[in-house]
């Protein structure tokens, strides 16, 4: 079963313009929320993160919006760069325990 | 070193044969994990250290599978009588501890032919 969901597996966007990358999740015990990039032939590099008890948290031109409720949560990246193509993945984790990932969602940043 | 490195970067190796995977974690990390990657797919997890006990094996497919992590740093995992389906990207991460971020090692590329 598929704790954690991006229902998207690829996604295109013009340079400059806005990508939003979305996730879902079913275990409501899940408290701790990530972001990974990954280039091909490399491991997932850390984007950012955002703890349950917030709702919003942004670095630069990335942002992760979390809506407890509806268990979703989004991440924005404004202004697309073409060096921002590459696979997201969203993970989760309750209570610091290992962390489960989606299935990815393929960004290309059309230049 | 800086960040998490992993040995092999790739290894072929005969179904039934037995293979290590080694995972060096940045320097003082107390959690270290294993995923499994397939090609498509998010990475699957295996086992997960803290310290130097297993915390959560749950995700290890069945017994031909084990991980060691004997001094709380370097850790091996170790699968025995390979099949073709073990062939994926094998991640090792770690992290200094409860919600934090975890770092990602390039991963060991395994092939079972």
């Amino acid at each position: 079963d598929q704790q954690v969901k991006q229902n998207s597996p690829s996604l295109s966007v013009q340079e400059g313009r806005i990508s939003i990358l979305n996730c879902d999740y079913t275990n409501s015990m899940f408290d701790y929320f990530l972001w990974y990039k990954k280039y091909p032939a490399e491991g997932p590099t850390f984007l950012i993160s955002i703890s349950s008890i917030k709702d919003k948290n942004e670095d630069g031109r990335f942002t992760v919006f979390l809506n407890k409720s509806a268990k979703h949560l989004s991440l924005h990246i404004v202004p697309s760069q073409p060096g921002d193509s590459a696979v997201y993945f969203c993970a989760a984790s309750a209570y610091g325990n290992q962390f489960y990932f989606g299935t990815g969602t393929s960004l290309t940043v059309i230049p | 070193g800086a960040g998490v490195s992993q040995t092999p970067s790739n290894k072929v190796t005969e179904k039934g044969k037995y293979v290590e995977l080694r995972c060096d974690p940045i320097s003082g990390h107390t959690a270290l994990y294993w995923y499994r990657q397939s090609l498509g797919q998010g990475p699957e997890f295996l086992i997960y250290f803290q310290g130097t006990g297993a915390a959560d094996d749950s995700g290890l497919p069945n017994d031909r599978f084990f991980a060691v992590r004997p001094e709380g740093s370097v850790s091996t995992l170790k699968i025995q009588r390979t099949e073709r389906g073990d062939s994926a990207v094998y991640l090792c991460a770690s992290s200094s501890g409860e919600h934090t971020e975890a770092f990602f090692g390039q991963g060991t590329r395994l092939t079972v032919v």
